[in-house]
């Protein structure tokens, strides 16, 4: 079964600077790779979305890429505000269920 | 923006009483998935459905779940005779099957709390 693991699991930052993100699984047959954002008490906001062919994804402030060949995926945010404090998940598609398989999320906390 | 809408927001109810979940998923989409997440753990599968039928279900999805499509925008997920490790938050998801991208929309979640 697809085994998906981010890190750090926490991560506590000054507004203004870049991060990442990271995301590791263990089967490289994924579908495609899903980066959702989470808020305390909250629903699942998708980000981005990689799909297998690709390499990354861009949406603002916000780069994802993906190494299946590693089993890797980064999201990168660039210059951090208060308001990106939230959990971040990160989701592979099992190719044959089609069922999301998520890591546990890193917790980021920007302070201004 | 179409989004995928659950309710109640919150139920609570006692051990052994049937809860039924309700969701009404993006209005072209033709995939539902339901999915948990108790609390400070991963978000789990539960079950997909597709053509008024399940299509995949985790060994989570015992009988004592069941999921129905009883008119042509509601999807809910009866739990028929809780436990107290049932308490968690339930999200229903939905995706297109036509854009090729298999991307799942999520609602803002069911936070289910059974005592």
């Amino acid at each position: 079964k697809q085994e998906v693991t981010q890190i750090p699991a926490a991560l506590s930052v000054p507004e203004g600077e870049n991060l990442v993100l990271n995301c590791s699984f263990t089967d490289s047959a994924i579908y495609n790779l899903q980066w959702f954002r989470q808020d305390p008490g909250k629903g699942l906001t998708s980000l981005l979305l990689i799909q297998s062919s690709q390499r990354e994804q861009t949406s603002g402030r916000l780069n994802a890429s993906l190494d299946k060949s590693s089993g890797r995926s980064t999201l990168y945010i660039a210059a951090s505000q208060p308001g990106d404090s939230a959990t971040y998940l990160c989701a592979g598609l099992d190719p044959h269920w089609y069922a999301l398989n998520f890591g546990k999320g890193t917790s980021l906390l920007v302070t201004p | 923006e179409p989004e995928v809408t659950q309710t109640p927001s919150h139920q609570v109810t006692q051990m052994g009483q049937e809860v039924i979940l309700r969701c009404v998923p993006i209005s072209n989409h033709l995939y539902f998935y339901w999915y948990r997440q108790i609390l400070g753990q991963k978000v789990e599968f539960l079950v997909s459905f597709y053509n008024n039928e399940i299509s995949e279900k985790s060994e989570i999805f015992d009988d004592q779940f069941s999921v129905e499509r009883p008119d042509g925008s509601n999807f809910t997920l009866k739990i028929r005779s809780t436990k107290l490790e049932d308490s968690a938050m339930y999200f229903c998801a939905s995706r297109d099957g036509l854009s090729g991208t298999h991307e799942q929309f999520f609602g803002p979640g069911t936070r289910l709390t059974v005592l």
